[in-house]
């Protein structure tokens, strides 16, 4: 299984500003996700970060709201950009290895 | 399009019941699925998964799943429920696509 390190937990930020999540694994894996869960909701695929190329994003999900790196195969960030209140949510990150996904325990942003 | 649906928002269960969370899938193919567990300001947990082979499957906690092909359902059932099995039940395909899940409720 694959231990991964989300930071930060939570935050509040203010609206109009911007929020790196960093996504750290312990091993070396092809495939990142990024997911955000709305407050009482289930968890809607953001993108998919393979290392050496671009995010591939999911309907409704944009590159200029969700810039997302993929440095090298243990490291990625997701940054929500121009925050509004309407992107309070949990966003988490998720690998892949074989047919299982593992999770971050998420990052909480409150947007005010 | 391939989905799965949790028909159920909320499950009510007594301590020491059996428990049934309610998932069914549409996936052309032979399906891969899933169950997590989230418990309140935790990340997900994955339970168990069928990917072939047996159609009950034993997971994590003593859940076990029933993949039926026929009903095209992979319920998740435990035989006598904990107060700490309350928590947010994902049913899953392949591993991305996430049901809306349903909240598990078990009173002492």
């Amino acid at each position: 299984s694959a231990v991964i390190s989300q930071k930060p937990s939570r935050d509040i930020c203010q609206r109009g500003t911007s929020l790196t999540i960093q996504c750290q694994v312990d091993s070396q894996v092809t495939m990142m996700f990024w997911y955000r869960q709305q407050p009482g909701q289930s968890l809607t695929l953001i993108a998919t970060a393979n290392q050496g190329s671009e995010a591939t994003y999911e309907s409704g999900f944009v590159i200029d709201k969700f810039p997302i790196s993929r440095p090298n195969l243990t490291f990625s960030t997701l940054t929500v950009s121009n925050m509004s209140p309407e992107d309070s949510s949990i966003y988490l990150c998720s690998v892949g290895q074989g047919s299982e996904a593992f999770f971050g325990q998420g990052t909480r942003l409150t947007v005010v | 399009a391939q989905s799965v649906a949790q028909p159920e928002d909320q499950v009510n269960v007594a301590e020491g019941n059996p428990l049934t969370v309610k998932c069914t899938y549409s996936v052309s193919g032979n399906p891969y699925l899933f169950w997590y567990v989230q418990y309140p300001n935790r990340g997900l947990q994955f339970l168990l998964k069928y990917i072939t082979g047996d159609n009950l499957v034993k997971g994590s906690y003593g859940f076990e799943a029933e993949f039926n092909k026929s009903q095209t359902s992979f319920h998740l059932k435990k035989p006598s429920a904990l107060v700490s099995d309350s928590a947010l039940y994902f049913c899953a395909f392949s591993p991305l696509v996430f049901g809306k899940g349903t909240r598990l409720s078990v009173i002492a």
